[in-house]
């Protein structure tokens, strides 16, 4: 099975302007996770789907927001970046009948 | 509100001894932790994971302990090797509930 995929890689935004990040799940998998990763903060959690409805969200600002399709696909979109967005975001997704997460590689976005 | 903690941000090991790296938890809900392994600019990687009805889980050169009244887990790792060197996060959840991770602990092996 292909592995969890997020696009882009790489995000160069400057302050104010919005972002749209996107994460295909494994194959099969219904729930997707968004962390934001910042050094010194460990992963810090952002928002759960689950068949395309949010099933738990983390303490952020409500500029961060998500969403999932029917697919599984899940799109994380940041509105009015600040300098302190600048971070590596991370999704991930589950099977629910196993506790793991599996993680794809990031997007690393930094905002100017 | 840390529920999850790692106490050293780092630590350096001599390549070949025993690696340890200790996680406390504050919330007595949490039944399921794990331990994830982080290279620069990836994902983090699965590891090992156990289960609160358990005590020890092993996995290779992998150990993890898991001491319920003090709300505190460990991971092993014998030998430690060059490549084990990473950033290493503990995790805890329970029911359908999100992941909690830790802040990470970044270790050193010295060849």
């Amino acid at each position: 099975k292909a592995g969890v995929t997020q696009t882009p890689r790489y995000l160069i935004k400057t302050r104010g302007q919005q972002v749209t990040l996107s994460c295909s799940p494994i194959s099969g998998h219904r729930s997707v996770s968004w962390y934001q990763q910042t050094p010194g903060q460990g992963l810090q959690f952002l928002f759960e789907y689950f068949s395309e409805t949010q099933r738990n969200k983390g303490n952020f600002p409500g500029r961060f927001s998500g969403r999932q399709f029917s697919n599984s696909r899940s799109e994380m979109n940041v509105s009015t970046l600040e300098l302190g967005d600048s971070a590596l975001y991370l999704c991930a997704s589950r099977d629910t009948q196993n506790e793991k997460l599996f993680f794809g590689s990031g997007t690393q976005l930094s905002v100017l | 509100d840390q529920q999850v903690k790692q106490n050293s941000p780092s630590l350096s090991v001599q390549e070949g001894r025993i690696s340890i790296l200790n996680c406390d938890y504050t919330n007595s809900m949490f039944d399921y932790f794990l331990w994830y392994k982080k290279y620069p600019a990836e994902g983090p990687t699965f590891l090992i994971s156990i289960s609160s009805i358990k005590d020890k889980n092993e996995d290779g050169r992998f150990t993890v302990f898991l001491n319920k009244s003090a709300k505190h887990l460990s991971l092993h790792i014998v030998p430690s090797q060059p490549g084990d060197s990473a950033v290493y996060f503990c995790a805890a959840y329970f029911g359908n509930e999100k992941l909690t991770f830790g802040t990470g602990t970044r270790l050193t092996i010295i060849p």
